[in-house]
Parts: structure tokens; sequence; C-alpha cells
């Protein structure tokens, strides 16, 4: 079946603009994962929703990261205000149960800041 | 929060020889421990995980290893091949939740 998907697959904007990352977990997965992976480093945990509910934002860098899930399916992590330290790989990951298993990442949103 | 951190950094063998990558963690409520592997330019993909009640998991040529007292797990590639080329990541996961902590990576170079 399809697997994770996220779009844009690049983002150049601005510094200052406001961006909105959208993924798309494998259907029927309960639960969402947001990471941050910087060139030649892990992912980076950012944030992770059970359904629609939010369950540890404490990896979100500062408060110009949010991230929601409205209605227990699609997610947006949304940076306002972007800076260049902003820019990086943005990857989000589902995965079946609300417990710890394998997760199935997506292809990452490349998030360029000028 | 937890804090994984990763040895080697890169690594190059002969192909046929074994690789062996290290990894621990500093948050004893950790209990499980996936481990991903990332060619380039594609997506993380797991290739073996452990949980904290067992000290061993084999996979045909893949096994990995978890001593909790030293908060410390490593994975073991045998008969390496050059398609085994990729980059490593061991993750820990804490039992309060489910999200993974990474480690920095391991590139993996076999060479023919």
């Amino acid at each position: 079946g399809a697997g994770v998907s996220q779009s844009p697959r690049y983002k150049v904007t601005k510094r200052g603009q406001d961006v909105a990352l959208r993924c798309d977990p494998i259907s029927g997965h309960v639960s969402l994962y947001w990471y941050r992976q910087a060139l030649g480093q892990g992912p980076e945990f950012l944030t992770y929703f059970n359904y629609e509910a939010q369950q540890d934002k404490s990896g979100l860098p500062n408060d110009r990261f949010s991230a929601e899930r409205p209605e227990g399916s699609i997610s947006t992590l949304t940076i306002q205000r972007t800076e260049q330290r902003d820019s990086a790989m943005y990857r989000c990951a589902s995965s079946l149960r609300r417990t710890q298993e394998t997760q199935y990442f997506g292809p990452g949103t490349r998030l360029l800041v000028l | 929060g937890e804090n994984v951190e990763q040895h080697p950094s890169t690594l190059s063998v002969q192909e046929g020889d074994s690789a062996v990558i290290k990894c621990t963690y500093s948050d004893s409520a950790s209990n499980y421990f996936p481990w991903y592997k990332q060619e380039l330019g594609k997506r993380p993909q797991l290739i073996i995980d452990i949980r904290s009640n067992v000290g061993e998991k084999k996979d045909q040529r893949i096994a990995v290893t978890l001593n909790k007292t030293a908060k410390h797990f490593s994975l073991h590639i045998t008969e390496t091949q050059p398609e085994d080329s990729a980059v490593y990541f061991c993750a820990a996961s804490p039992n309060t939740g489910n999200q993974f902590y990474f480690g920095t990576g391991t590139s993996l170079t076999v060479i023919p």
C-alpha cells in the first residue's frame, strides 16, 4: 500500500516567512511523529501525536514551531518567521499502534531558508 | 531527555568481514532500541530492533546485543556485502512514550 507521504518535497523561502509542511501517514496508523534531520546527522525528535492528541512537544526548538493533527490523520508542521537555522530536512513518520514499534518514515521535506 | 551516542562515525570493511557499531544511552527508562539503515537520498528504514527484556536478537546476518546495566547496545553485521553500504542509526525509546532519540549515525562502506 501507499507509504508515508510529505509535501512539498522541497521548499525555498525567505527569512521571516511562514511555512507549512504536510504529512500524510499510512492509512490507519495511529501515531505520527515529526523529526528534523540535519545533513550528516540522525533524525532529531520534534513532536508526536496519538490520533489527534499531541503527546509530547518537548522537541520543538521554540514557539515559532507548532504542529497539529486535527482529524487524527494528516498533520501539519508550521514554522513561523523562519530563520536560516531552520534549514534542514523535516521528516514525518507513522506507526500502527500507540506503542514502541516500527516507525515508517516519509521522504521528507527539504527546507531552505534564504 | 535521552542522549544517544554512536561510534564510530565512519567504518570501512572488506567485503565478507564483520562490522560492529556501538551506541550508548543515558536514560535508564529507555526500553526499546531500533536500528535504521539509510541509503543515500532515501528515507530511514528499520532493519532490526530489540526490547529491554532480551539481551540479543538475530536476523540472518544482522544481530543486536543489549547491555541494560551498562546502557549500551551494538549492531553486528556479518559477511558484509557491498549493498550493506549505508548510514546506520541507532535509537532509544523511553517507556513513557514512543518517540525515538537517534544517534548521530555511522557511515558504513563495504569495499568489494
